[in-house]
């Protein structure tokens, strides 16, 4: 139980446009879900939290017009990079918690690449 | 700032071997720890939790252990496995009531046959 999936894994873009990853709780309803980058050799960063029907809360340094999250329902959430540029190429990872404990459900990660 | 940080960032160890991963946080308030183990490409794997009530933890063949006094976290896993190799993470809640996590800095384990 408590399944975690993204889509796509990997993608590649071109410079100025906009790419949406997709995070999924599988077998459990999300309240609260979490995005989070990694550079290479690097930690997970937090970018944001989401609840589900309200506004994302964005960690200090992160542009919320840029990363553009949406939490429609208790088992989906969106980040879309707009505009995207090659230093925003990265490792996105998404995870979902059901609120009835601390344990945050991971996601497979997504590996943006602009070019 | 907040902090979670890491002794080691590379830790050799021959198989069959204990291996100890180290953390250090800095939040006294900090409520929940978890260790994660991360392999090249993927997303974090759950290892193990502690919550800031315990001192000591044990899963199979990995132990945690939540120092309060001096702010430290271990990771012990016994008998290392060539599939133990991979970066250790470890994370806390900064404070009662929220789910969010901060995420140490890794500690890759590299396992020596």
């Amino acid at each position: 139980g408590a399944v975690v999936s993204q889509h796509p894994s990997w993608v590649i873009c071109k410079s100025g446009t906009s790419v949406k990853i997709e995070c999924r709780s599988l077998d459990f309803q999300a309240t609260t879900m979490f995005w989070y980058r990694q550079f290479p050799k690097q930690s997970l960063m937090l970018m944001a939290t989401s609840n589900e029907g309200s506004k994302a809360t964005y960690e200090q340094g992160v542009e919320k017009d840029k990363f553009l999250i949406n939490h429609a329902s208790l088992t989906l959430s969106t980040l879309t990079v707009t505009s995207a540029h090659p230093e925003d190429s990265s490792f996105y990872i998404c995870s979902a918690t059901s609120g009835r404990s601390y344990e945050q459900y991971f996601g497979p990660g997504t590996r943006l690449t602009v070019t | 700032g907040e902090s979670v940080g890491l002794h080691l960032p590379t830790l050799s160890v021959q198989e069959g071997d204990n291996s100890i991963i180290n953390c250090a946080y800095s939040n006294s308030a900090s409520d929940y720890f978890i260790w994660y183990k991360q392999e090249s490409g993927k997303g974090p794997q759950f290892i193990i939790d502690i919550r800031s009530n315990m001192d000591k933890r044990q899963g199979q063949r990995v132990t945690v252990l939540l120092n309060k006094t001096v702010k430290h976290l271990s990771l012990q896993i016994a008998a290392t496995q060539p599939g133990d190799s991979a970066v250790y993470f470890c994370a806390e809640t900064p404070s009662q009531g929220t789910y969010k996590y901060i995420f140490g800095t890794g500690t890759r384990l590299k396992v020596l046959a």
